[in-house]
Order: C-alpha cells, then structure tokens, then sequence
C-alpha cells in the first residue's frame, strides 16, 4: 500500500538555525513526492515538488528538500529558519497508476520557531 | 487573475439542514477535489472529479454529493447536516497527468454543525 510518514508531529526551532522536516514514503514505482505549508485558517500552499532529476529541489520561501531514492525519504530543510515559517507542513506522494493525479498526505508537522 | 475560490469562507449552521459549500477556480483545471480536513489536522480525500460530469469517491467514506456541471465549478452538498460534519473543507485543483503536477488548494470553508 501506497503511504507517507511525517513522525514528528512538531518541530521546534529557534530562529536563525536550519530547520529539517522529516519525511518517509512507500509507493510501487516512481515516487512523485510534494511538499506543501498551511498556515493558521488557510488552505495548502505548495512549496516544492520532486518528479525526477536532481535529486536536490529548491521551492518557494528558500525552502528546498533533498530526495533519498534508498532511505525512501523526502525531508524538507531550510537552512535559516524565521518566525514566520512557523505554520503546519504537509508531505505528500502521487499515487501512482491512472491519471487522477490523486495525493497521499502524511500526517502533517508543525513547525514552531522561536524568536 | 488566476485562482481558486471557496465561499463561504466559515458557517455556522444547525442539525438537518442543507448546505452546499462552493469551489470554483479559474485556471482551466481539469481535475478538482474535495478534501476534509479533522481536528487532528489529517487530510481525507472526499470526492474528485476528472472533469464535467465525471465524479468520484475519495478515501474517505463522506455523505456529501458533489456535482460537476462546469469546468470551473465543483459545489459540495451535505443534505442533511450533523455535528459530526463539523470540520474544515478543503477544494483544489489540478491540470491533467500523466506529469505530476501539483494541486492548488482554496482558501477553505470551516462548518460547525450545532
């Protein structure tokens, strides 16, 4: 079965230092893996996405996320973390198969920065 | 400018009524999708739409219906609405795959269920 793990449920930081989302997938074939933010009383933002290539990818708000292909990860970093980053952070993986386009979401992190 | 749009944005309502929650977006977007989004803050996928007149059931069993008349338009009905409803409700959209692209979420709607 298809699936994403984010096993943290908060992440605290102070401002300043770089920050690491973790993020753990299963699928069958090519993973189409995506990272996206919500802050307080909103919908989801995408931030980045990895479909092939590099396996480095750089997103909105200097947020980039390294693809693991043997650790099956997808862990988002930031290497200066800021206040206003604090918000709730989604990892997600197209399942794969058809055309719908569906997306698996993992739990979700919250990430709290500290001045 | 191009985007998605959900209205109303917070309500409020008592047990039995009907309800329709609103999505449109105006990037063209052949698929669309309703998610449910619980305290815990999980995302289910509800329902989604490959295009006009094509819908179907998410993840999440959910006793809401969605119609798809228009391209643009993707309303989520709740006929009879119960507390146990009460939680955020999520629209996004998305262009055809087989590339993987990325969904784009509204704003949401927060439904409390008296």
């Amino acid at each position: 079965a298809q699936s994403v793990a984010q096993p943290e449920d908060q992440v605290n930081v102070a401002e300043g230092n770089p920050l690491t989302v973790k993020c753990t997938y299963s699928v069958s074939g090519n993973p189409y893996l995506f990272w996206y933010v919500q802050y307080p009383n909103r919908g989801l933002q995408f931030l980045l996405k990895y479909i092939t290539g590099d396996n480095l990818v750089k997103g909105s708000y200097g947020f980039e996320a390294e693809f693991n292909k043997s650790q099956t990860s997808f862990h988002l970093k930031k290497p200066s973390a800021l206040v206003s980053d604090s918000a709730l952070y989604f990892c997600a993986v197209r399942v794969s198969g058809g055309a719908t386009n569906k997306l698996i979401f993992g739990t979700g992190t919250l990430l709290a920065v500290q001045p | 400018e191009a985007d998605i749009y959900q209205t109303p944005r917070y309500l409020v309502i008592g047990t039995g009524k009907k309800i329709t929650l609103e999505c449109s977006q105006t990037m063209g977007h052949d698929k669309m999708y309703w998610y449910q989004q619980d305290p815990g803050m999980e995302l289910h996928l509800i329902h989604y739409s490959y295009g006009v007149n094509s819908t179907e059931k998410g993840d999440l069993s959910s006793e809401s219906t969605v119609s798809r008349i228009r391209t643009e338009h993707f309303p989520l009905t709740l006929e009879s609405a119960r507390p146990s409803h009460t939680s955020q409700y999520l629209c996004a959209s998305s262009e055809s795959a087989p590339v993987a692209y990325e969904q784009f979420f509204g704003p949401g709607t927060r439904l409390t269920v008296l």
